[in-house]
């Protein structure tokens, strides 16, 4: 069962445009999103985060949109640079009381050309 | 500081080989985990251990085994490699649990065959 979708698997985008990635959750206890970037051949690297009592949170060129009722979020990049490109996760955080277990998306593949 | 490092980074079994994937940080964080990364699946969970000297199972634990050697290192052992565990393994770790950053490793490449 994917608890979270992300979407789309790959997206390609001009230098200088706005990359959209998408992700929905089914469980309401989550209570933390973070947007996780990858390169090839690397480990996953915190990319920016999100708690549900706030709607926007931006970073740079990066905005996390967030919409509780719906149950979904989004990863905005403004001004998508070559060196955006990168595998995009989305996560959601569950805090068990001992540890804080992040169920991932299925990934976005970003290729921002000029 | 190197952070997560991950040893070995490339491996290749034979089916009902063993290995273990060794995993060590230096961020004095109390909280590490397993992923396996697969194509059009993300990242997924396989044990975590969210302290020094306990471990839990994640979302899928089946034919894996994990210890907590100390507050440094964490390994994942593979008793009898499948073909369905070739994948890429991550290592993470946690200052606490709560909302905090998972600090990744570089992975390990398993191919079992």
């Amino acid at each position: 069962q994917q608890q979270v979708k992300q979407s789309p698997q790959s997206l390609i985008v001009q230098k200088g445009g706005i990359s959209i990635i998408n992700c929905a959750y089914e469980n309401t206890a989550f209570d933390y999103f973070p947007w996780y970037q990858q390169f090839p051949g690397k480990g996953p690297a915190l990319l920016i985060a999100i708690r549900p009592d706030v709607s926007e949170k931006k970073e740079g060129r990066f905005t996390i949109s967030f919409n509780k009722s719906a149950k979904q979020f989004s990863l905005h990049i403004m001004d998508s640079q070559p060196g955006d490109s990168a595998t995009y996760f989305c996560a959601a955080s569950l805090n068990t009381g001992t540890a804080s277990k992040l169920t991932f998306g299925t990934g976005t593949r970003l290729q921002v050309t000029l | 500081n190197a952070g997560v490092t991950q040893t070995p980074k490339f491996q290749v079994l034979k089916t009902g080989q063993s290995m273990t994937l060794q995993c060590a940080q230096d961020m004095n964080h109390n909280s590490m985990y397993w992923y396996r990364q697969d194509p059009g699946m993300g990242l997924r969970l396989i044990y975590y251990s969210a302290s020094e000297g306990t471990t839990d199972k994640g979302e899928v634990p089946n034919g894996y085994n994990v210890s907590r050697l100390n507050k440094r290192e964490f390994s994942l052992r593979l008793e009898s490699a499948a073909p369905s565990q070739t994948s890429v393994y991550f290592c993470a770790s946690s200052e606490e649990w709560g909302l905090d950053t998972q600090y990744f490793g570089p992975g390990t490449r398993l191919t079992v065959l």
